[in-house]
């Protein structure tokens, strides 16, 4: 069955970097993209970027500068990258499949998530 | 940016009531690109409804989507105990993806 799980830090100091491993089973990271989407109380769901199935990427404008999604189809393995975080990353992190033909832009499957705090 | 705002941001019933919750977009939003996610406390969204109006695989018939345009909505004929969660609507009509606030259904 599709399966996404996640492995991170949970705690991560003011300015340092947040690094998520996504991996996949069930499915091919070559014929599926994974998203990326965080959730904070504050600002509920938030879409954050997505690797496409053919290795290319696009991301949210609001964190182009400090974010980088890649993968390594052999692994089934996606990783998920954020620079200069602050208090205000603080959330927890999702990577999601892209849905199949028949959910256009939707995300099919998710990862259990991974709870990150941003302090020192 | 395409906004959506969902309302109410917290609604309660009594099983067997007819619920309806609504997603607004602040711009039009082709219908199949509009869906909804369910989130239990403590658990990851799933996909509950696609494209308006199809239900995700194992979701029961009891509910249902429809709208177009700038205007969505989420009913669930007769409520049950299980469906307390919060309802998330999301969108694609360009980047970045975008989501709703959330209907959180209480059940009385």
């Amino acid at each position: 069955q599709v399966q996404l799980k996640q492995s991170g830090p949970g705690l991560v100091q003011p300015s340092q970097s947040l690094s998520i491993t996504c991996t996949v089973s069930g499915f091919s990271l070559t014929s599926y993209g994974v998203h990326w989407v965080r959730q904070s109380p504050g600002k509920g769901l938030e879409w954050l970027g997505v690797i496409w199935s053919g290795g290319s990427t696009d991301y949210n404008a609001a964190f182009i500068s400090r974010l980088s999604i890649s993968k390594d189809n052999s692994k089934s393995q996606v990783f998920f990258k954020m620079n200069s975080l602050q208090a205000n990353d603080t959330a927890i992190y999702y990577c999601a499949r892209k849905g199949g033909s028949s959910y256009l832009y939707a995300m099919d499957y998710w990862g259990q998530g991974t709870s990150v705090t941003v302090s020192s | 940016e395409n906004v959506l705002t969902q309302s109410p941001a917290i609604m309660s019933a009594s099983p067997g009531e007819k619920v309806t919750m609504t997603c607004r977009a602040s711009s039009s939003v082709s219908s199949s690109y509009l869906h909804w996610y369910q989130q239990k406390s403590g658990a990851s969204p799933k996909l509950w409804i696609y494209s308006t109006s199809n239900l995700a695989s194992g979701v029961p018939a009891r509910f249902s989507g429809s709208g177009s345009g700038t205007s969505y909505s989420l009913t669930i004929s007769s409520v049950e105990a299980e469906d307390a969660a919060t309802y998330y609507c999301q969108q694609y009509s360009g980047y970045p993806y975008t989501f709703g606030g959330g209907t959180k259904l209480e059940i009385k």
